[in-house]
């Protein structure tokens, strides 16, 4: 059974950039798996980040993608997600999370438990 | 952009129906999932594929997707299924997960 855990800073200052890691346990990285990243403001519904393959591919939410930057670490099975330029719009829950495309196409079977970013200074 | 259309908040009273809609333009050429997300905790999927059931979710929640609007039906409301209930699809024409804005279940 696949388990996700996000890691990184729950405080960063405006204007900086905001990194998350999350750690893949009970499977690999490099399996049939696209690794997503989707936040949640207080308050708020969900929204997508992008996602990254083991290969590299990415696809990232029109809305973000000058700001993001989705990578993945074959080493320690695990993929990472920076944020720059952040502002207070940017607090929220930061959640990784899972979808095996050969099972389940584009739905998320496999959520971290969440991490709350705050952007103050 | 694709959009999603959720009502905010849907009530109903334990042991009835609980019907909520997710509406989008030709949803229905679409594949729509469901996610059950409880105060404070990740989201669930509780519905894939449009109808589909992952392994541990009731039989009481079911799916369906046609035209314009997707919904998801719980049967047999029970208080624990209290909680905010997102669909989601891919958009094609822009590769990338489109959320809807979320319903909140109020069992009464």
């Amino acid at each position: 059974q696949v388990q996700l855990q996000e890691s990184g800073p729950g405080l960063v200052k405006p204007s900086g950039t905001l990194s998350l890691t999350c750690a893949v346990s009970g499977g690999s990285i490099s399996s049939s798996n696209w690794w997503s990243w989707v936040r949640q403001p207080p308050g708020k519904g969900l929204e997508w980040i992008g996602e990254i393959y083991h290969s590299g591919s990415t696809n990232y939410n029109p809305s973000l993608k000058s700001r993001v930057t989705i990578s993945v670490d074959k080493s320690k099975n695990q993929f990472s997600l920076k944020l720059s330029s952040v502002t207070a719009a940017d607090t929220a829950v930061y959640y990784c999370a899972s979808r095996d495309w050969e099972l389940l196409g584009d739905a998320f079977d496999i959520w971290g438990q969440g991490t709350m970013v705050t952007v103050s200074s | 952009s694709y959009v999603l259309t959720q009502p905010p908040s849907v009530s109903v009273a334990p042991g009835k129906t609980a019907r909520i809609t997710c509406g989008g333009n030709n949803i229905g050429s679409k594949s729509v999932h469901w996610y059950q997300q409880k105060p404070g905790q990740a989201p669930v999927l509780v519905i894939y594929y449009d109808s589909d059931r992952p392994s541990g979710i009731p039989e009481r929640f079911s799916g369906s997707n046609s035209g314009n609007t997707a919904t998801l039906t719980i049967s047999r409301v029970e208080a624990g299924d209290e909680a905010d209930y997102y669909c989601q699809v891919w958009d094609s024409s822009s590769d990338r997960v489109v959320f809807g804005g979320g319903t909140k279940l109020t069992v009464l």
